[in-house]
């Protein structure tokens, strides 16, 4: 199984400053497509996860613009320009490059 | 507006069965992959099951093989999964979620339904 693994594991935020969270991927996470396998996903607190980011970079509907994804191969990225309070919660990466879909252990991003 | 909503969960002895379904709307179900996911009280997300279009292919993490069964009903868009020989480590809220509704993988899972609660205990 892919093993993904992400940094920090909390991350406290001052509101209007920027953020990044980090997720590796035990193998690579591209295809022969071209695609990278690769999606980030938002909890907030007492909801459901909801996706934010699939394949690297691609925002989901309605995901704000603050949020990018970037990397390729083993090495993922997402940033948050400017955190706002409504962003608090445990974000996670997932591959979906091979059966079973897996996700890293969470980054819980709360605020200063 | 597209609805997953879970259902039957709740609390069954070591060794008993549990029937999960999700009710989907708002969307063309049988177009899509559709998952089972579990998230233990307090812990990280785990994949449990996914099933294409068609019901053709199916797909389990291994800690839930030859013990679980993901299903569909395309007719009343409805998504299953019957839970036989259950475990403690089985108790988690379990979350129904949408793939995509193309390609040889379920790429990525949006939405995601509420879930339902399913506590295995003696």
């Amino acid at each position: 199984d892919i093993v993904m693994t992400q940094s920090p594991l909390s991350l406290p935020v001052t509101p209007g400053e920027p953020a990044s969270i980090s997720c590796r991927s035990s193998q690579s996470l591209l295809d022969s497509n071209g695609y990278n396998y690769l999606d980030w996903y938002l909890q907030k607190p007492g909801q459901s996860p909801q996706l934010l980011i699939y394949f690297v970079s691609n925002r989901a509907s309605g995901v704000p613009d603050r949020f990018s994804g970037s990397g390729s191969g083993t090495d993922f990225t997402l940033k948050i320009s400017r955190v706002e309070a409504e962003d608090v919660g445990i974000y996670y990466c997932m591959q979906s490059l091979q059966i079973p879909l897996t996700f890293g252990g969470g980054t819980k991003v709360e605020i200063k | 507006e597209v609805q997953l909503v879970e259902s039957g969960g709740g609390l069954v002895q070591p060794g008993g069965s549990l029937r999960l379904s999700c009710a989907a709307s708002g969307f063309t179900f049988s177009s899509h992959w559709m998952n089972w996911v579990r998230q233990a009280s307090g812990k990280g997300l785990e994949w449990v099951a996914a099933i294409k279009q068609g019901g053709s292919e199916k797909y389990y993490v291994d800690s839930v093989k030859g013990r679980f069964t993901i299903s569909r009903d395309d007719a009343k868009s409805s998504l299953h999964l019957q839970m036989n020989s259950l475990r403690a480590e089985d108790t988690a809220l379990y979350y129904c979620a949408r793939g995509p509704s193309y390609g040889e993988r379920p790429d990525f899972l949006d939405p995601w339904g509420q879930g339902a609660l399913v506590t295995v205990s003696s």
